[in-house]
């Protein structure tokens, strides 16, 4: 097992620009989760997907992002038209069926927009 | 919405004293968690707890989840410089459908060797 892997690490990008990050959750992992954490805060909620479906999603996540999980293993967070204000961490988390609240995190995401 | 509280916002303390930090809220929360967070990195879950008045332990860590369910704390024992980092508490509320959890703004630990 080894936990769960983002991709990039980091990211600088211009605004404007769409950026895309990938998450895999432990494997046998149903739940998969993203939230977004900003200096000096606690992750913050974005959305979460049950096997493929995508079954909440938070009044954070605007019309530029979306989220897919299409096969139920991997996840794609996708920026459109990237502002300065959407610099932060993208966090991905997943957790077993019937212990949903035992989010296990992955290392993040470090988006830049300049 | 559902906010937490955490105190105090950042610890300095010596190696090997106790710690003790809390997570308060206006609302009621079913589950508790406690994360670490190192520079860098993902939070690593800690401690959770389920029921109201539960006292869960791993290893030097103690975690309880209060009695009125709008409280939490932890408590790590004989402090030592790895415990360096920001600790966060999460809780999963009853908005009813929502699934989220919510977290704190962590507190910052300081262990001086």
């Amino acid at each position: 097992d080894t936990g769960v892997s983002q991709d990039p690490r980091h990211k600088i990008t211009k605004r404007g620009q769409n950026v895309t990050f990938r998450c895999d959750p432990i494997s046998e992992h149903n739940r998969l989760y993203w939230y977004r954490q900003t200096l000096g805060q606690g992750p913050e909620f974005l959305t979460y997907f049950q096997n493929e479906a995508q079954l909440e999603k938070s009044r954070l996540l605007s019309d530029r992002f979306s989220a897919e999980r299409p096969k139920g293993s991997f996840s794609t967070l996708e920026i459109q038209r990237t502002e300065q204000g959407d610099s932060a961490m993208y966090l991905c988390a997943s957790s077993l069926p019937g212990l949903p609240y035992e989010q296990y995190f992955g290392p993040g995401t470090r988006l830049t927009v300049t | 919405g559902q906010q937490l509280n955490q105190s105090p916002q950042s610890m300095f303390i010596q190696e090997g004293e106790d710690v003790s930090m809390n997570c308060t809220s206006s609302s009621i929360f079913n589950t508790w968690l406690w994360y670490k967070q190192d520079p860098g990195e993902g939070p690593v879950l800690l401690i959770a707890l389920y029921k109201a008045g539960e006292l869960t332990s791993n290893g030097r860590l103690t975690a309880q989840f209060g009695i009125t369910r709008k409280d939490s704390f932890l408590n790590i024992s004989a402090s030592i410089p790895s415990d360096v980092g920001i600790y966060f508490c999460a809780g999963k509320g009853t908005q009813g459908g929502s699934e989220k959890l919510v977290f704190g703004k962590g507190t910052k630990l300081t262990v001086n060797p």
